[in-house]
């Protein structure tokens, strides 16, 4: 079966620093990957998606970076982080021509 | 700006009533819906999805009407309990990408 995981699941950094947060896919091959921010009380945007290696697609302009160096791999990165930046981050997985998306624990990010 | 979006931001019901929960959407070229769950701290998980060319789907407890003139979707969970206290989210896929309302938060009675 499929699973999908995501680390660090809680970070607190302060303004200006760097950020990377990973996620990985087990059980599927070539998936369509996605980085998701949910603000408190909102519902999900968009931030990236990438259909293949080194295919990313950015959905909004943003501080934010993100790299898929592996087939399962997704990785979120900042090089320097903003308060605005603070959020619960999910990555999500689907298989490629799904429609339903299968969702990570999250990873919920303070900046200070 | 969001394409879909929930008509009421919170919903209080009382165990073991039937609970509604709506959904307006915006784009008519839309041809998946999925309504998702959110407890608290965690990722969303599937419920239920329903493709454009049907009007009802149903899965255990929980019932998806579309309704494509008035662009509007409902989810319906029978005998509400404890566990279904969460968020729900109604999504819309376009080109394998789904787009989120602001959800719906349900709190259960006892």
């Amino acid at each position: 079966s499929q699973t999908i995981h995501q680390w660090p699941a809680t970070l607190v950094q302060p303004v200006g620093s760097p950020l990377s947060l990973e996620c990985t896919v087990e059980g599927t091959s070539n998936p369509n990957l996605y980085w998701y921010r949910q603000a408190a009380g909102r519902g999900l945007q968009l931030l990236f998606y990438s259909v293949g290696i080194g295919q990313i697609s950015s959905e909004v302009p943003q501080n934010l970076s993100a790299s898929r160096p592996q087939d399962r791999q997704f990785i979120l990165s900042s090089k320097k982080l903003l308060l605005s930046d603070s959020g619960f981050y999910l990555c999500a997985w689907g298989g490629p021509g799904a429609n339903v998306l299968t969702f990570g624990a999250g990873s919920r990010l303070t900046v200070l | 700006g969001e394409s879909v979006g929930l008509h009421l931001p919170t919903l209080s019901v009382q165990e073991g009533d039937n609970s509604i929960i709506n959904c307006a959407y915006s784009n008519s070229a839309s041809d998946y819906f999925i309504w998702y769950k959110q407890e608290s701290g965690k990722g969303p998980q599937f419920i239920i999805d329903i493709r454009s060319n049907m009007d009802k789907r149903q899965g255990q407890r929980v019932t998806v009407l579309l309704n494509k003139t008035v662009k509007h979707l409902s989810l319906q969970i029978a005998a509400t309990q404890p566990g279904d206290s969460a968020v729900y989210f109604c999504a819309e896929n376009n080109d394998y990408k789904l787009s989120f309302g602001a959800g719906t938060t349900v709190t259960v009675r006892a």
